[in-house]
């Protein structure tokens, strides 16, 4: 069965510093993944997504994330984070029909 | 409309009683999904609709749980005899036919059961 693992929990980086939040996956198939993030108080809100072709997906607000099918993995990165970026983020797979999240990762700015 | 809406945004219900959520999905979009997100945890997938097919129940956590959509538009989900463990956001969010560009979630609803 397909599964997502974000192994931290907590993520604290300082404003301007550069980001990086993992994410592991299990699937049979050649996946189709999602990174999510969730604002306080606020729905989830797509960020990127990839389903085949360039393995490095950009996305909004600066982020991107890269594909690695020997890892099994999709990092989230971003160059230079901002106070704004605080949020919960939730890296997903899709499986047969629905997709299935992770646990998320809780990031803190520092200022 | 222009995204999914969900209502009502907050409830407080005293244990033992039914409460009904709502969700109005985008136009056209046929995929309808419930999600609930208990505090400081992850999403936990509840229940698919997919046009006219069989909703795929498989993440009811009990039989007090069910859910009902009217063709391609409104769902509702009910919760009967509420318990404490209840207690947490239920996220709706719909998608062209098999998800496959991502789902719009609306802003959920948060049960709170006292």
């Amino acid at each position: 069965a397909q599964s997502v693992t974000q192994p931290d929990i907590h993520i604290t980086v300082s404003e301007g510093a550069s980001l990086e939040l993992r994410c592991n996956y299990s699937y049979g198939a050649t996946p189709y993944l999602f990174w999510y993030v969730q604002s306080p108080g606020q729905g989830l809100q797509l960020l990127l997504k990839y389903f085949s072709g360039d393995t490095l997906v950009q996305g909004i607000k600066g982020f991107e994330a890269e594909f690695k099918r020997s890892q099994s993995s999709f990092n989230l990165r971003k160059p230079s984070v901002h106070w704004s970026d605080a949020a919960e983020y939730f890296c997903a797979v899709e499986g047969r029909d629905k997709i299935i999240f992770g646990k998320g990762t809780r990031l803190h700015i520092l200022p | 409309g222009a995204g999914v809406s969900q209502s009502p945004s907050n409830k407080v219900t005293e244990k033992g009683k039914d409460v009904e959520l709502r969700c109005d999905p985008i136009s056209g979009h046929t995929a309808l999904y419930w999600y609930r997100q208990r505090l400081g945890q992850g999403l936990e997938f509840l229940i698919y609709f997919q046009g006219n097919s069989a909703p795929d129940k498989s993440g009811l956590p009990s039989d007090r749980f069910s859910a009902e959509r009217t063709g391609e538009s409104v769902s509702t989900l009910t919760i009967q005899r509420t318990q404490q463990e209840d207690s947490a956001v239920y996220l709706c969010a719909s998608s062209t036919p098999g998800g496959f560009w991502g789902y719009t979630f609306g802003s959920g609803t948060r049960l709170t059961v006292v």
